[in-house]
């Protein structure tokens, strides 16, 4: 079956950067695109980003240009997600969710387990 | 960039129908996906597009679309039901995509 397998929680001071990783298998890798989706405590879900698996296209949050960049290793089915210049607001649960589309409607199906990420002094 | 705005929260009685609705400029071009996020666990798609039901999720769960306006209706509420529901759309403007700020559902 599809899995998404993310990284473990991560603790990081303010202005520093972190790296989330989400490994996938029981697909064709580069069929599907992968977004990145956040989630601050008590809060909505807030969408990032997007790659494209297959050439490494992105698409990002324009809330977040220039502090994200999202990129993937196709030998080991992995996208990656790096949030620079970590600020308290950032703390939030990372998801990645793996992306369908038809018939002008977009979905995610599955997502992965959700990483902590707490930026703290 | 445009928005998808949802009621912050909708209470239903045990075994009725409830509907939550989800508005925006995009829903106008693009059908909404749904998804239901029960605490500290991952979201779950629900239902999405014009009439499509993920498997193993109830038929009590069905959606609809008119002009800015996606609806998730549950019919016959379950207690198991009480959840934050989310919708999600392409927004117009271009590679970007956005989420409903969600709606708090309450089974009395």
């Amino acid at each position: 079956q599809v899995q998404l397998v993310q990284s473990g929680a991560e603790v990081k001071k303010p202005g520093a950067s972190v790296k989330v990783s989400c490994k996938t298998s029981g697909y064709t890798f580069t069929n599907n695109w992968m977004h990145w989706v956040r989630q601050a405590p008590g809060q909505g879900l807030e969408w990032m980003g997007v790659i494209n698996p297959s050439d490494g296209v992105t698409h990002y949050a324009q809330k977040l240009q220039g502090r994200v960049t999202m990129t993937r290793d196709t030998s080991t089915s992995t996208v990656y997600m790096d949030l620079s210049t970590l600020r308290s607001e950032d703390t939030a649960v990372y998801y990645c969710a793996r992306d369908h589309s038809n018939d002008n409607t977009w979905w995610f199906d599955p997502w992965g387990q959700g990483t902590l990420v707490t930026v703290s002094s | 960039s445009s928005e998808l705005t949802q009621d912050p929260a909708v209470s239903v009685a045990l075994g009725q129908t409830v509907r939550i609705t989800c508005q925006g400029d995009s829903l106008r071009s693009y059908y909404a996906s749904w998804y239901q996020q029960k605490p500290g666990q991952a979201p779950v798609l629900v239902f999405y597009g014009k009439n499509n039901r993920p498997s193993g999720i109830p038929d009590r769960f069905s959606g609809s679309s008119s002009g800015n306006t996606g609806s998730l209706t549950i019919t016959g509420a379950q207690a198991e039901d009480e959840a934050d529901y989310y919708c999600y759309s392409r927004d117009t403007t271009g590679n970007q995509w956005v989420f409903g700020g969600g709606t708090k559902l309450t089974v009395l």
